[in-house]
């Protein structure tokens, strides 16, 4: 059962526009979203984070939304830029007899076209 | 800061050896550090949490005997795949968090990728 799920394998985004990652889970006791970006044969980058106490958290270009009532988190990137162009994973925290566990979602390849 | 290294990179042998991944905290202690087994295309799969000085706590469904873990110090872990068999061709990739901020996210390694022949 996946408990966390992105919908869109891949998105490709013109450069300087908005690029929008969407993310679902299904537990209500995650208390900690993440994004990280991963390049091929790379591990993934830490990007972003909110708590679940947050609705909104913004760093330079990236901004991560969570709506808790319809357990959906997503991430905004703008604008967008060629070196942007990766694979984002959505990630979500749960701590388990005292250890915090992350459970990733599938991945989302996002091209940004020049 | 929070620099974790993975090595090897790449490992290419026969079915029946036994290969050993390294994953180190470079700038920052670690009690706590987790190994992930990612399939082509698919997300990253929690396999075990590797606790310094005790023994590794292992998901489900991960077979402890097959995937040895040996948290020796606060900088390093140890995964050993045993009797490594086509199957267990897979990219593994460790990460870790620092002891000293507990809300510091997860610094992931660039992985391992293991190619059983």
């Amino acid at each position: 059962d996946q408990q966390v799920k992105q919908n869109s394998p891949s998105l490709s985004v013109q450069e300087g526009r908005i690029s929008i990652l969407n993310c679902d889970y299904t537990n209500s006791m995650f208390d900690y979203f993440l994004w990280y970006k991963k390049y091929p044969a790379e591990g993934p980058t830490f990007l972003i984070s909110i708590s679940s106490i947050k609705d909104k958290n913004e760093d330079g270009r990236f901004t991560v939304f969570l709506n808790k009532s319809a357990k959906h988190l997503s991430l905004h990137i703008v604008p967008s830029q060629p070196g942007d162009s990766a694979v984002y994973f959505c990630a979500a925290s749960e701590i388990i007899q005292g250890a915090q566990k992350l459970v990733f979602g599938q991945g989302t390849r996002l091209t940004i076209n020049p | 800061g929070a620099v974790v290294s993975q090595h090897p990179s790449w490992v290419i042998c026969k079915s029946g050896t036994s290969v050993k991944i390294e994953c180190r905290s470079l700038d920052f202690q670690a009690t706590t550090m987790f190994w992930y087994r990612q399939f082509p295309k698919q997300s990253l799969m929690l396999m075990a949490t590797s606790n310094e000085g005790s023994k590794a706590t292992y998901e489900q469904g991960v077979e402890k005997d097959k995937f040895l873990i040996n948290h020796a110090s606060l900088t390093l872990s140890t995964l050993t795949v045993t009797s490594a068999h086509p199957e267990d061709s897979s990219f593994y990739i460790c990460s870790a968090r620092p002891d000293r901020n507990s809300l510091q996210p997860q610094h992931f390694g660039d992985g391992t990728r293991l190619s059983i022949l």
